[in-house]
């Protein structure tokens, strides 16, 4: 079945402006994550959903960073007036509502911020 | 709060070395415990899960023994391969209303 689909899998954006990255769960999944990993690093932690709602947003790492999820799919990440750090790979994943259920990742947003 | 430590790397071996990741947790209650690989250019996997305590997760050939007395979920491998060069994240989950909490990762490189 389908995965985890993330889109763009690359953007090139400058300085300033906004971007908006796209996540569509696999179908059925309640659970829905967005972490960021930059060059050799971790998983950062951004937010996660539980339908429709946001539990834990405590990873957001300024107020330049938003997310919705509607309809308890498709989930969008909108990162305004974009800085140079922001520059990472932006990564979706999402889960069944047990907690012994794996989370499925998507291959990721490359985010480069010129 | 809940966390998970695992052993900072690189660590490098060569093929056929017997491999041990360290991976220790903190939370209450009874959290299920994953493993998760990252090849290289590829997207992060689920590798092996184990849900209560003294479950064996196995998957590939890697093994980890979820133990409660030690809050403790090593990854092992008894004879690694190239191929197994990747970075693993030890995690944890504790109910469906908390979030997944992964460790810093481990790097591996298995040279010929």
């Amino acid at each position: 079945g389908a995965g985890v689909s993330q889109s763009p899998s690359n953007k090139v954006t400058e300085k300033g402006k906004d971007v908006e990255l796209r996540c569509d769960p696999i179908s059925g999944h309640t659970a829905l994550y967005w972490y960021r990993q930059s060059l050799g690093q971790g998983l950062e932690f951004l937010i996660y959903f539980q339908g429709n709602s946001a539990p834990d947003k405590s990873g957001l790492p300024s107020d330049r960073f938003s997310a919705e999820r509607t309809g308890g799919s498709v989930s969008t990440l909108t990162i305004q007036r974009t800085q140079q750090e922001d520059s990472a790979v932006y990564l979706c994943a999402s889960s069944s509502s047990s907690y012994n259920s794996p989370l499925h990742f998507g291959n990721g947003t490359r985010l480069t911020v010129t | 709060g809940d966390s998970v430590t695992q052993m900072e790397g690189p660590v490098t071996l060569s093929e056929e070395a017997f491999l041990t990741i360290n991976c220790t947790y903190t939370a209450t209650g009874y959290p299920s415990l994953f493993w998760y690989v990252q090849y290289p250019g590829e997207g992060l996997q689920l590798l092996l899960k184990a849900t209560k305590a003294d479950d064996k997760g196995s998957n590939k050939g890697f093994e980890a023994t979820y133990r409660k007395e030690t809050t403790s979920f090593h990854l092992e491998k008894g004879s690694v391969q190239v191929s197994d060069s990747a970075v693993y994240f030890c995690a944890l989950h504790k109910t469906s209303y908390d979030k997944v909490i992964f460790g810093p990762g481990t790097s591996l490189s298995v040279i010929p």
